[in-house]
């Protein structure tokens, strides 16, 4: 049973960096497509982008100029990082194992990074 | 603004049976596999129907899935309190090359 974990601040100041960190455990990161997935408080879900080994990685068009993810295979780790955050980026932040780009069947619990100075 | 529509809200009482509609287009539900979660309050949420109707391994056949056209439905029978949540479908987008998700279904098992 594949796990997955978000880990990072839960703080950011406006203008830097959110940089986020998902561990998945229970199965190699090779084999399959992730995605990060935000939902600001009290509102809806918003994909922000996805990788694959085999594919290009995507990204949500609002999001495409500030957004970065990267693997590391040996830590079976992938990361985030969005620039030039503001308090709209304030949100709950998934990463998600990705199905042939068909669906999410596992998920990370979240974690909450607010933007605030 | 959703790229995919659903309604707000609906509710039904126990034992009932309850219809979540997810609207489209061609660029996205019309031509792809659309698939639902169902996420409980403070919990991430959980994969209930993929590739249109399809339920993954533990998920009882009280949900089930359909497509037509540009319009998907989720179904879900035998209403319990325990179902109480939002509920969104999700596809992939051939003209944005990005995934959509609705904007979400609040549940109210009354």
């Amino acid at each position: 049973q594949v796990q997955l974990q978000e880990s990072g601040p839960g703080l950011v100041e406006p203008s830097e960096t959110l940089s986020l960190t998902c561990t998945v455990s229970g199965g190699s990161i090779k084999s399959f497509s992730y995605s990060w997935i935000r939902q600001p408080p009290g509102k809806g879900l918003e994909w922000i982008g996805n990788f694959s080994f085999s594919e290009n990685t995507n990204y949500t068009p609002s999001l495409k100029s500030r957004v970065t993810m990267l693997v590391d295979t040996s830590k079976n780790q992938f990361s985030l990082k969005v620039t030039s955050v503001t308090p709209a980026d304030t949100a709950v932040y998934y990463c998600a194992r990705d199905l042939g780009g068909n669906w999410f069947d596992s998920w990370g619990q979240g974690i909450l990074v607010t933007v605030s100075s | 603004q959703s790229v995919l529509t659903q309604p707000p809200s609906v509710s039904a009482a126990p034992g009932q049976k309850v219809t979540i509609s997810c609207s489209g287009s061609s660029s996205n539900v019309g031509n792809n596999y659309v698939s639902w979660y169902q996420q409980l309050p403070g919990a991430a949420p959980k994969v209930l129907i993929y590739d249109n109707n399809n339920r993954p391994s533990g998920i009882p056949d009280r949900f089930s899935g359909s497509k037509s056209g540009t319009s998907a439905t989720l179904g879900i029978t035998g209403l319990q309190t325990g179902d109480e949540g939002d509920y969104y479908c999700g596809t992939w987008d051939t003209s944005l090359s990005a995934w959509v998700f609705g904007g979400g279904t609040k549940l109210t098992v009354l």
